[in-house]
């Protein structure tokens, strides 16, 4: 069975520090990989999957299959980032519709 | 285009009881999951449909079940209602191919039984 994994469940940092929210994964196959972000009083909303190697808002990740990661990456992070992230996996197939969640990362960026 | 929704989004049962939750998907959506939320667990799969019928089903008792109408909504029943079962239900919709299988979320319903 698949499983998600977020080690931290609180990240803090200060305004224009990088930040990196981490997230490790257990699947046999090729799993496609997710971030979710949950902002205050908002419902959850796609900020990026590793198929489309997008950058939103200036965070990127990538899939390393060799660590089984996918860590969530900003090189200077703004008061509006502060969320709560999930990592989340899919294995494809007729299972487009179910997602593993890790337990979340709740991040603050200070001032 | 108009989002998911969900009704009620409040809701207070007494154990024992059963509930019922509605989720209608955006237009031209065929796919609506399930997921619980709650501070101990995180988000847990329910289960998903597709076409009106049962497509993925997670870890959960057979108390937990739903159904999709011809039109893509959903509801999801609960039935003996107990304490544990307090969290905010939430259903995503997809088109279910492709790069349009991104799930969009509702905004939950929130279930508190006591």
């Amino acid at each position: 069975a698949q499983r998600v994994t977020q080690p931290e469940k609180l990240l803090s940092v200060f305004k224009g520090a990088p930040v990196e929210l981490k997230c490790n994964y257990s699947y046999s196959g090729s799993p496609e990989l997710f971030w979710y972000v949950q902002y205050s009083r908002q419902r959850l909303q796609l900020l990026l999957r590793h198929i489309s190697r997008e950058s939103i808002k200036g965070f990127t990740a990538d899939l390393n299959k060799g660590e089984t990661s996918f860590h969530l990456k900003k090189p200077f992070a703004q008061e509006e980032d502060s969320a709560m992230y999930y990592c989340a996996l899919r294995t494809g197939g007729t299972s487009y519709g179910k997602l593993t969640f890790g337990q979340g990362t709740i991040l603050t960026v200070h001032p | 285009k108009a989002g998911v929704t969900q009704t009620p989004r409040y809701l207070i049962k007494t154990r024992g009881q059963q509930v019922t939750l509605s989720c209608s998907p955006i237009s031209g959506h065929r796919s609506v999951s399930w997921y619980q939320q709650t501070p101990g667990q995180g988000l847990q799969f329910l289960f998903e449909y597709f076409s009106e019928t049962q497509r993925n089903k997670g870890n959960f008792p057979g108390r937990f079940s739903g159904r999709q109408f011809s039109n893509s909504r959903s509801e999801m029943n609960v039935s003996t209602l107990e304490l544990g079962d307090s969290a905010l239900y939430l259903c995503a919709s997809s088109r279910d191919s492709g790069s349009e299988g991104e799930q969009y979320f509702g905004p939950g319903t929130r279930l508190t039984v006591t």
